[in-house]
């Protein structure tokens, strides 16, 4: 079993929809977690961190967690062709006295008009 | 304020060649990384900086070597390149002070032939 986990899609939306990205892990001690977003060709950009269970929201995007079920998602409200990505899931795993994010594969999102 | 900067953006390298790529930040960051990405197998990390003076291994050291110069570079060495070894390199890096967030460079695509 991989430590994070995620459908590699893609995941296809109309625009102006709602976009579900799932993202389940495997260390249940883990506290931080993060959406990455990356277009092709280009370097991951962060777009949401959460640390808390429940809902953080920051414009269309909202991170869920949910810590009992060691799951987090990301939800994009009214999505635009140009939210097409590659989403990674990120968690902070604490080891050998260092800090390291594991990321899951991705998820490729495809945003259509 | 450039963020993090690698160089080179582009590399071609015969087998058995030896090459350095080079990453500095500028926003007075602890930690420093260095990641592989290939198809389907998101990043991997193949080094890590804690801080300067300090290097530790990652998922995938074999064939690399890194140098933390100072607290802005962290440079990753191939000394005998492989065709194993083409992909996405990118740096990242941290605070390393009470935030876990990561910040990526641009990325370097290797292609060792």
């Amino acid at each position: 079993q991989k430590e994070v986990e995620q459908n590699s899609g893609p995941l296809s939306v109309p625009e102006g929809a709602i976009a579900s990205l799932n993202c389940t892990y495997s260390d249940r001690g883990s506290q931080s977690f993060f959406w990455y977003r990356q277009y092709s060709g280009k370097s991951p950009e962060l777009i949401m961190f959460i640390y808390s269970n429940g809902d953080k929201e920051d414009g269309r995007f909202t991170a869920q967690l949910n810590k009992a079920s060691q799951y987090v998602s990301l939800l994009i409200r009214d999505s635009q062709p140009s939210d097409s990505a590659t989403y990674l899931c990120a968690v902070n795993r604490f080891s050998g006295g260092y800090n390291k994010l594991i990321f899951g594969a991705g998820t490729r999102l495809a945003v259509h008009p | 304020n450039a963020g993090v900067t690698q160089t080179p953006k582009f590399q071609v390298l015969k087998t058995g060649q030896s090459m350095t790529l080079q990453c500095a930040q500028d926003m007075n960051h602890n930690s420093m990384y260095w990641y592989r990405q290939d198809p389907g197998m998101g990043l991997r990390l193949i080094y890590y900086s804690a801080s300067e003076g300090t290097t530790d291994k990652g998922e995938v050291p074999n064939g690399y070597n890194v140098s933390r110069l100072n607290k802005r570079e962290f440079s990753l060495r191939l000394e005998s390149a492989a065709p194993s070894q083409t992909s996405v390199y990118f740096c990242a890096s941290r605070t390393g002070t009470g935030s876990y967030e990561q910040y990526f460079g641009p990325g370097t695509r290797l292609t060792v032939t």
